[in-house]
C-alpha cells in the first residue's frame, strides 16, 4: 500500500459526460501529479501541481483540468468524454516539488470506460 | 535532452538473474537514475534509484558505469511474480525536469 488513495476504483460513463477523479496524496507529501495509461500504452503525464499550484504541464488535453486543494488533495475533471478517454487514470505523489531524486509514490487507479 | 532507451521485452525462466539495461546518453551531472516496476493494472512502483557506481536492497541492485551513460537494473534469483514491466527513468528537461516515464521493459518469467 503505497499511501495515495484514488476514488472512484470504476467509472462508466458516456461519450460527452463529465467526470471527477479524487486523489489523496500520501501524508506529507505537497505533490500530486495525474498519468493517463491507455491499454497496452506506456503511462502519459498529464500535470502536476505542487502545494495547491500548477507545478508541470504534460499532453493534457484542454477538455481535461486539475486542481490541488488547500488539503492537498486533488481532483481531475474530464469534460465532454470521448470513447478515447478509456484509459486507467493514476495519481502519483511525492514529498516535494520533483526532481530526479523526488520518488513518486502511486495510487491504485481509476478505471475509466466511456461507452 | 535525457531520454532513455530500454529493451521492449525480456524472457527469463525462474531462478535466473536479469539484467535489464538503460542507456541515458545525455544525463545532467547532478541527476539520480531511477527504476520502477509496474503490475498489469496497478500504478507503478519504485524499486531502487542510484547515481553511481552499485546500489543494492532488498529487492534490486543498480550498477551504475563511471561515464553514467548507462545503469543496469539487477533481479537476483527472479520468479514468476517478477513478471511486470521495468521503467527507467531521468529527468527530462524540455518537460519541465520531469520524470517521463517511456515504454519500459517488459519482463516475462517462465517456470
Amino acid at each position: 500500500d503505497s499511501g495515495v488513495t484514488q476514488t472512484p476504483k470504476h467509472l462508466i460513463t458516456a461519450t460527452g459526460q463529465r467526470v471527477t477523479l479524487r486523489c489523496s496524496p500520501r501524508s506529507g507529501d505537497l505533490s500530486v501529479y495525474w498519468y493517463q495509461q491507455s491499454l497496452d500504452q506506456g503511462l502519459q503525464f498529464l500535470i502536476q501541481y505542487y502545494n495547491g499550484e500548477e507545478r508541470a504541464k504534460g499532453n493534457i488535453l484542454e477538455r481535461f483540468s486539475a486542481q490541488q486543494f488547500p488539503d492537498l488533495h486533488s481532483e481531475l475533471n474530464l469534460s465532454s468524454l470521448e470513447l478515447g478517454d478509456s484509459a486507467l487514470y493514476f495519481c502519483a505523489s511525492s514529498e516535494s516539488s520533483g526532481g530526479s531524486t523526488d520518488t513518486q509514490y502511486f495510487g491504485p487507479g481509476t478505471r475509466l470506460t466511456v461507452l | 535532452l535525457a531520454k532513455t532507451t530500454q529493451p521492449i521485452s525480456m524472457d527469463s525462466y525462474e531462478g535466473q538473474e536479469v539484467n535489464i539495461t538503460c542507456s541515458h546518453n545525455n544525463i545532467a551531472t547532478n541527476d539520480y537514475i531511477t527504476w520502477y516496476q509496474q503490475f498489469p493494472s496497478q500504478g507503478p512502483r519504485f524499486i531502487i534509484q542510484g547515481y553511481k557506481t552499485k546500489v543494492t536492497n532488498e529487492v534490486a541492485s543498480l550498477f551504475i558505469p563511471a561515464d553514467r551513460k548507462s545503469s543496469t537494473l539487477s533481479l537476483p534469483r527472479v520468479s514468476l511474480s517478477d513478471t511486470a514491466v521495468y521503467y527507467c527513468l531521468v529527468p527530462i528537461y524540455n518537460q519541465g525536469g520531469k520524470l517521463i516515464f517511456g515504454q519500459g521493459t517488459e519482463l516475462s518469467v517462465k517456470p
